[in-house]
């Protein structure tokens, strides 16, 4: 079956670039979506079809995709942009990484 | 505005079937193209996709677990119920309903949490 990696955790600093990926076989073939969870939260869907924000989510979130990794990017990076994570990608099945907590610290 | 809303028992036994109600407004399951799908987050883990149903009554199912899973949709009442086999102490959860789109989850429930014990 189809499976997605993701680095287990990122540590940034407030106001510099946060980088997180997700690894797959072909990944670029693929349309990956992004999602992010805060505690006790839903989650949020923060990038789709690779590299579209969806409306009411910060420019500071970018994403990228290209042969066997997308890449979710938030630039000037806040606090309130504390999370996990998660990509998403359709192969024969739907899949979810296994999530990024991003510490902003 | 769309909304779900996961509906179902706190408590199940081992080996008791699962089931669960996602009722929803703001979209209808008759619209080409939109679907609604389960997703679980076992406690401090990760997300887990488990089934789809599209407006046009095509199922998809985990392969881990369709042996287990059924899903099924109501359009007159708005609702997405999914039924979960043979429950076992490690399917305790927060399940969580969502709009489905062009393989994307563009609105999430609260989701209901899920134990299972004895």
């Amino acid at each position: 079956s189809y499976e997605l990696t993701q680095s287990p955790s990122v540590s940034v600093s407030p106001g510099q670039t946060a980088t997180i990926t997700c690894s797959g076989d072909k990944l670029g073939t693929k349309y990956v979506s992004w999602y992010q969870q805060k505690p006790g939260q839903s989650p949020l869907i923060v990038i789709y079809q690779d590299t579209k924000r969806p409306s009411g989510i910060p420019e500071r979130f970018s994403g990228a995709n290209s042969g066997h990794t997308a890449t979710l990017t938030i630039s000037e990076t806040q606090t309130v942009d504390e999370a996990d994570y998660y990509c998403l990608a359709w192969d024969s099945s739907t899949v979810f990484g296994g999530g990024t907590k991003v510490t902003v610290l | 505005q769309i909304t779900l809303r996961e509906s179902g028992p706190t408590l199940v036994k081992p080996t008791q079937t699962l089931t669960l109600t996602c009722t929803f407004s703001g979209f209808s399951l008759t619209t080409r193209g939109v679907g609604v799908g389960w997703i679980r987050q076992p406690p401090g883990k990760a997300l887990e996709w488990l089934a789809l149903i599209y407006w046009d009554d095509e199922k998809r199912y985990s392969p881990s677990l369709k042996n287990r899973l059924t899903i099924i949709k109501d359009t007159s009442k708005n609702q997405v119920v999914l039924r979960v086999t043979n429950m076992d102490p490690v399917d305790t959860a927060t399940y969580f309903c969502a709009h489905e789109l062009d393989g994307d989850f563009d609105s999430w429930g609260q989701g209901a949490l899920v134990t299972v014990s004895s």
